[in-house]
């Protein structure tokens, strides 16, 4: 099983700003299967990001993702006061399970 | 557009079996190419993956459920359904369902572009 570790737990920002997140995968993850979701409070989570680096239908451009291998970065360019969230990391590898990461969250400062 | 919605019992006794379904409303269940998945969240666990479902009934579980677990899925009323048996406290969690998008050459997944609300059950007696 793929164990993927997210870091910070917690990133403490202003609207405005930069947020760069990180998902650490215990072993190499294809590209193409890895996906980041936000979700809001009492909300399922919304893609936002698959295949490391394409954004999901309706999802602003400030959202951006990249990585490879093992390591991969969810980036929000500027922050709006609704991205203010927990996201995730979720890999689609083979075999099953497609494991989550344990979250960041993004809290306002 | 796709709208996916759990219904079921909130409150199932332990070693009893929870039951749920999810219906698909928007679009056919047959439209694809796309994964049927079960997705639960509970405070201890964070987001765990249970399982998933294509329309064929062919299956994939995860394996520390595999054992107690079915999905199953209804093409005709457009759902598809979980079982899972002998629960316990440590299953109490809001259950998703979710479509998940597929790469057809190579079966793997892309990401879950829609899901329901979440239902939470409670494992009591």
């Amino acid at each position: 099983e793929t164990v993927l570790t997210q870091s910070p737990g917690t990133l403490s920002l202003s609207p405005g700003e930069r947020a760069t997140l990180s998902c650490r995968a215990s072993q190499s993850v294809n590209s193409a299967h890895l996906a980041w979701y936000q979700q809001r409070p009492g909300q399922a989570p919304r893609l936002l990001i698959y295949s490391t680096s394409s954004r999901a239908s309706g999802i602003p451009d400030r959202f951006s993702g990249s990585g490879s291998g093992t390591d991969f970065t969810l980036t929000i360019s500027r922050l709006e006061p609704e991205d203010f969230a927990v996201y995730y990391c979720q890999q689609y590898g083979s075999p099953p399970p497609w494991t989550f990461g344990q979250g960041t969250k993004v809290e306002m400062k | 557009q796709v709208q996916l919605q759990e219904s079921g019992p909130g409150l199932v006794k332990p070693l009893q079996t929870l039951s749920l379904t999810c219906n698909v409303s928007g679009d056919s269940i047959t439209s694809g190419p796309y994964y049927w998945t079960w997705i639960r969240q509970s405070a201890g666990k964070g987001l765990e993956w249970i399982g998933r479902t294509l329309i064929t009934g062919s299956t994939n579980y995860n394996p520390s459920l595999r054992s107690r677990l079915t999905i199953s899925v209804d093409t005709s009323k457009n759902q598809f359904s979980l079982k899972l048996r002998s629960v316990t406290a440590s299953d109490t969690a809001v259950y998703y369902c979710a479509r998940t998008l597929y790469d057809i050459m190579t079966g793997y997944g892309l990401g879950d572009d829609n899901w329901g609300h979440g239902t939470l059950v409670t494992v009591s007696s």
